[in-house]
């Protein structure tokens, strides 16, 4: 089993549209989650951090489930601009520790049509 | 957000040749990292640093050495390039809220 692992996607929606992603991760002693955005022959850019109580910004919403070992973003209203690839990446280590390396999934594609 | 900054943006080389890719940083942070992605595939990581004189190893093989003489300074360097070498290398800088990455370095190996 992968240490992340995403629906590749892609996922095709019109503008407006609420669209979800999950990721699943294996290793139960991560520590900390992020979902990144990177736009095609671009660097990834971190979106948000993912903390275990959810957490919003604007139309983006991130949750984590520890229990079942998997993290989701939610786009709503989707507008043009948010067709990129989405990366889930996972923390295995502490802040600060020396296994602090992220762990990168393969992410999933969104492309929003009008 | 990081200012991470990386030269050349692109290069295009002949097989044999010695290349060092550079990437630097204005903000401080001890961790920096290489990744290597080719077009539409996942980032992996093929070395990383926690600070000065620390450089380490990442998860996927490469021909590749860095080193770690400031801080703000974490050049790639190959021996002799290869067409298998032709990828786009990715720097990053980290701290508790993330990894920042520079634009990076389109390579190509003729």
């Amino acid at each position: 089993r992968k240490e992340v692992e995403q629906d590749p996607g892609p996922f095709n929606v019109p503008e407006g549209a609420t669209v979800a992603f999950n990721c699943t991760y294996s290793n139960s002693a991560s520590q900390s989650f992020f979902w990144y955005r990177q736009d095609c022959r671009k660097e990834p850019k971190l979106l948000m951090s993912v903390y275990s109580s959810g957490n919003e910004d604007g139309r983006f919403t991130a949750q984590l489930n520890r229990a079942s070992q998997y993290i989701s973003l939610l786009i709503r209203d989707s507008k043009l601009s948010d067709s990129a690839t989405y990366l889930c990446v996972v923390n295995i280590g502490s802040y600060g520790g020396s296994q602090g390396n992220l762990i990168f999934g393969k992410g999933t594609k969104l492309s929003v049509k009008p | 957000e990081a200012d991470i900054y990386q030269t050349p943006r692109y290069l295009v080389i002949g097989t044999g040749k010695k290349i060092t890719l550079e990437c630097s940083q204005t903000m401080g942070h001890d961790k920096m990292y290489w990744y290597q992605q080719d077009p539409g595939m996942e980032l992996h990581l093929i070395h990383y640093s926690y600070g000065v004189n620390s450089t380490e190893k990442g998860d996927l093989s490469s021909e590749s050495t860095v080193s770690r003489i400031r801080t703000e300074h974490f050049p790639l360097t190959l021996e002799s390039a290869r067409p298998s070498h032709t990828s786009q290398y990715l720097c990053a800088t980290g701290d508790r809220a993330g990894q920042y990455f520079g634009p990076g370095t389109r390579l190509t190996v003729t």
